[in-house]
């Protein structure tokens, strides 16, 4: 199995400023990583599949890059309603598909 | 509009068994594959189970192996996810989500998924 380990746990940012979330798996797993973002109360949304391709109304402020292992999901400038939990998850080797601990972005 | 509802949760005993029902819409459900992923209370996300288009592959989680079966009717276009032997464990919002490519048994991401139905198992 796949471990996907994020980093930070929690990342501290104001509104307007950069947000650079982590992820690392444990093996290769090319470029089938996806993005989510959920907000408390509300079901995961996609955000990034292929590593780097936005999905359908993603917004351009969101930008996803890596491959192998190492993989980068940033927010160029964090608008109030970014504050959020981030989970990335690989769906290169399965079963299973893996997901990180997830991120949570919150307001500095 | 792809949506996916959820239905089924509630309380549960340890032991005890649950049938989760997934109501889709808005797209071919017969050419999608399906899943099952849950998030316990303050978790993370977990996926738990994936049927594809046909019912001809299904995959499980080794933390329900052998306790749930995931389904679908592609008549109704529904999928479920009977949950037998419950655990504490298993308590979590289940969610119904959607495989993105039709017509393929590779799985990909999720890109959409329904609100989530509540499971506790408590005595």
């Amino acid at each position: 199995e796949i471990v996907m380990t994020q980093s930070p746990a929690t990342l501290s940012v104001s509104p307007g400023e950069r947000a650079t979330l982590s992820c690392r798996a444990s093996q290769s797993v090319s470029s089938n990583l996806a993005w989510y973002q959920q907000k408390p109360g509300q079901a995961p949304r996609l955000l990034i599949y292929g590593a780097s391709t936005r999905a359908t109304g993603i917004p351009a402020r969101f930008s996803g890059s890596g491959s192998g292992t190492e993989f980068t999901l940033t927010i160029s400038s964090l608008q109030s309603e970014d504050f959020a939990v981030y989970y990335c998850q690989q769906y290169n080797n399965w079963p299973p598909r893996t997901f990180g601990q997830g991120t949570k972005v919150e307001i500095k | 509009e792809v949506q996916l509802v959820e239905s089924g949760g509630g309380l549960v005993k340890p032991g005890g068994s649950l049938r989760l029902s997934c109501a889709a819409s808005g797209f071919t459900f017969s050419s999608y594959s399906m899943n099952w992923v849950r998030q316990a209370p303050g978790k993370g996300l977990e996926w738990v189970s994936s049927i594809s288009s046909s019912s001809s592959y299904i995959y499980y989680a080794d933390s329900v192996k052998g306790r749930f079966t995931i389904s679908r009717d592609n008549a109704k276009n529904s999928l479920y996810l009977q949950m037998n032997s419950l655990r504490a464990e298993d308590t979590a919002v289940y969610y119904c989500a959607r495989d993105p490519k039709a017509r393929t048994t590779t799985p990909y991401y999720f890109d959409y998924w329904g609100q989530g139905t509540l499971v506790t198992v408590s005595s």
